[in-house]
C-alpha cells in the first residue's frame, strides 16, 4: 500500500514570496490533515478535512495561509506571504475516519530567509 | 479541549537499558491516545495506540504502554533499548467523539549511548 506522498521534500524561499505544497494521501482516506512542526515542537494542526470540506481550521493563520482538497484526494497548502517564522516541517497525514490511526507523509521543510 | 504534556524534553539512556517516556493529558470527555515515533528527516510512525479495552498496549519494536484514567497517564516503556531507538517520541490525544482532532505533546528525545 502506496503511504502519504508530499513535494517537495525542501523548499528555501525569501520572505515575502509565497509558496505551496502538495500531498496525495493514501487511496480511500476520507480524513487529510496539515500540520506545522517547528523545530523542537510537536506537530500543531492547521487544517483538518473530512472528503473536500473543512473540519478543523482553528489554528490556520488564514491572512496568509490556505489549503484546498480537491475532489476530496489530493491537497495543496499555500503560503502568501511568507514570513520568517513560518519556517517549519510542514506534515500531511491522512486517516480511513477522523478517529482511527493517522498516517504521515515525509514532510515538507520550508526554509524562510 | 484536550492537551499534552510530555514531562521529559529529553531523555539519555544507556544500551540494554530500560526506558519510560512520560505522557499526561488532559481532557474533559473520552479520548484515544498514541504513541508516535520520528527518526531523523522522516515523518511521524504510529508506535501504538489505545481505543478502548485492556489498557496495557503493545506495540512496534517492543515498545508498550499503560492507560492509567485515575492518573490521566499514558506512559511508554521499553525494557531494553538498542542503538536503533535513537528518535523522537510524541505522545497524542483525540476525542472519541465530536471533533477528533489529533493533538501532540511537545516531543521527548531518547538519545541510546553505547
Amino acid at each position: 500500500e502506496a503511504g502519504v506522498a508530499q513535494s517537495p521534500r525542501y523548499k528555501i524561499i525569501e520572505k515575502r514570496q509565497s509558496v505551496a505544497f502538495w500531498c496525495n494521501p493514501i487511496s480511500g482516506h476520507a480524513t487529510l490533515y496539515w500540520y506545522q512542526q517547528i523545530l523542537g515542537q510537536g506537530p500543531k494542526l492547521l487544517i483538518q478535512f473530512q472528503n473536500n470540506g473543512v473540519v478543523d481550521d482553528s489554528q490556520l493563520p488564514k491572512d496568509r495561509f490556505s489549503a484546498e482538497r480537491l475532489k476530496g484526494v489530493d491537497s495543496t497548502l499555500k503560503i502568501q506571504p511568507a514570513k520568517l517564522e513560518d519556517s517549519a516541517v510542514y506534515l500531511c497525514a491522512s486517516s480511513q475516519q477522523e478517529n482511527t490511526e493517522a498516517f504521515f507523509g515525509q514532510g515538507t521543510r520550508l526554509t524562510v530567509v | 479541549a484536550q492537551s499534552v504534556t510530555q514531562l521529559d524534553s529529553q531523555v539519555p539512556v544507556f544500551e540494554e537499558a530500560p526506558v519510560e517516556l512520560r505522557c499526561n493529558y488532559s481532557s474533559s470527555v473520552s479520548v484515544y491516545l498514541f504513541w508516535y515515533v520520528q527518526y531523523p528527516n522522516q515523518g511521524l510512525q504510529l508506535l501504538l495506540k489505545y481505543l478502548s479495552g485492556s489498557t496495557l498496549v503493545k506495540g512496534i519494536n517492543g515498545f508498550e504502554a499503560e492507560f492509567n484514567k485515575s492518573q490521566t497517564s499514558f506512559h511508554l516503556r521499553k525494557p531494553s533499548v538498542h542503538i536503533s531507538d535513537t528518535a523522537e517520541y510524541f505522545c497524542a490525544v483525540s476525542r472519541v467523539q465530536g471533533a477528533q482532532k489529533l493533538v501532540f505533546g511537545q516531543g521527548t528525545r531518547l538519545t541510546i549511548n553505547p
